[in-house]
């Protein structure tokens, strides 16, 4: 099946920084991509939707001057967590639509924030 | 707008006993629905789908029957074992080009020897 590679799969940054995590569909192209985050015990939350060439679109209540994606090729899609509080500490899941229909995801990234 | 609604966990199971996890949706259209599994700090595994009513998905022992008639897509395994601890998700996806999948809550599947 279809390969989406998401990194780093850790990271501890220190409050007030700016944390980039990366999605790349590694065997096919993706037009649109999708950021959740999912908090402890809890369900995925819809972040944004990430289409190549255009901006993100965001869920209702998701900041998106904290949240900057950038999907600049049709294999990789960014989310950076800009001035990141404890408070963003999460895990982060990316998915890759292939031929914009199937989803298939990363294997996320854990945000510590300290 | 449509929503996926999952019995809530955990659930307890010694090897080789029955499982069933619930899942309703609410849709307008014709929806997909999908089931996947969370191992432990990874993340999501596609474990089955059916993309129209009477479809049955299945893998890995897993099945899971579209019944449109009573809007539930019900997970199943005769025999579970203890590698098949984790956390499953139903989700939906409507169907339409481009559109995020909706996920229901998960559920924390526990296995014991």
């Amino acid at each position: 099946g279809a390969v989406v590679s998401q990194h780093p799969s850790r990271v501890i940054c220190k409050s007030g920084t700016s944390v980039k995590i990366e999605c790349r569909s590694l065997d096919f192209q993706a037009t649109t991509m999708f950021w959740y985050r999912q908090f402890p015990k809890q369900s995925l939350m819809l972040m944004a939707t990430s289409n190549e060439g255009s901006k993100a679109t965001y869920e209702q209540g998701v900041e998106k001057d904290k949240f900057l994606i950038n999907h600049a090729s049709l294999t990789l899609s960014t989310l950076t967590v800009t001035s990141a509080h404890p408070e963003d500490s999460s895990f982060y899941i990316c998915s890759a639509l292939y031929r914009n229909t199937e989803a298939f995801f990363g294997q996320g990234t854990r945000l510590t924030v300290v | 707008g449509d929503s996926v609604t999952q019995m809530e966990g955990p659930v307890t199971l010694s090897e080789e006993a029955f499982l069933t996890i619930n899942c309703t949706y609410t849709a307008t259209g014709y929806p997909s629905l999908f089931w996947y599994v969370q191992y432990p700090g990874e993340g999501l595994q596609l474990l089955l789908k059916a993309t129209k009513a009477d479809d049955k998905g299945s893998n890995k022992g897993f099945e899971a029957t579209y019944r449109k008639e009573t809007t539930s897509f019900h997970l199943e395994k005769g025999s579970v074992q203890v590698s098949d601890s984790a956390v499953y998700f139903c989700a939906l996806s409507d169907g339409q080009a481009g559109t995020a999948l909706i996920f229901g809550k998960g559920t924390t599947l526990s296995v014991s020897s």
